[in-house]
């Protein structure tokens, strides 16, 4: 079955660091891939998605790039600040049509320090 | 509604009592999906509705766990005989037109502890 793999946490950074969070996945298709953050005391929110083979997700400095060579999506961002702290979840969709779930790995928290 | 609403946001039962937790999604979505979130463990899904029905429940952990969805709006997750194991954090989110093309809008989750 589908499945994600990320890297083991917490990472702590000093603000401005450069951030990589690892993310490989094993799937049967196609899938779409993505990145969700949860700040703390919040819910999950999309951070940046991928639908095929080359796509690069950005946002807020935050950036992934599917590559289907490796079954990878790490997320990167050039300098951090404190306000990146949160848990970090990769997850794939292999849904066609209507819709289907998705597969979440188990979350990296990142710390990052003054 | 502006976002997808959950309640209760906490809930504490005790062991062998059912417990129903209510997921209002965004108002026009028509995918709405449950997935429960343990301590140090990844997010697990559970179960997938499309409108009113059902396609995909195989993530339901056991017999004692079902959900109904009305009017394409509202769903209700049930535990029944609630046992310790059932405590985590339980997460809805609604999509307009399925993951594979947009993305999930989460609710803030009910945090269920069985004591």
């Amino acid at each position: 079955g589908d499945s994600v793999t990320q890297m083991e946490g917490p990472v702590t950074l000093s603000e401005e660091a450069f951030l990589t969070i690892n993310c490989t996945y094993t799937a049967t298709g196609y899938p779409s891939l993505f990145w969700y953050v949860q700040y703390p005391g919040e819910g999950l929110q999309l951070l940046l998605k991928a639908t095929k083979a080359d796509d690069k997700g950005s946002n807020k400095g935050f950036e992934a790039t599917y590559r289907k060579e490796t079954t990878s999506f790490h997320l990167e961002k050039g300098s951090v600040q404190v306000s990146d702290s949160a848990v970090y979840f990769c997850a794939l969709s292999e849904g066609t049509g209507t819709a289907s779930k998705l597969t979440f790995g188990t979350g990296t928290r990142l710390q990052v320090t003054l | 509604g502006a976002g997808v609403s959950q309640s209760p946001s906490n809930k504490v039962t005790e062991k062998g009592k059912d417990v129903e937790l209510r997921c209002d999604p965004i108002s026009g979505h028509t995918a709405l999906y449950w997935y429960r979130q343990s301590l140090g463990q990844g997010l697990e899904f559970l179960i997938y509705f499309q409108g009113n029905s059902a396609p995909d429940k195989s993530g339901l952990p056991s017999d004692r766990f079902s959900a109904e969805r009305t009017g394409g709006s509202v769903s209700t997750l049930t535990i029944q005989r609630t046992q310790q194991e059932d405590s985590a954090v339980y997460l809805c989110a609604s999509s307009l037109t399925g993951s594979l093309y947009g993305s999930y809008t989460f609710g803030s989750g009910t945090r269920l502890t069985v004591v």
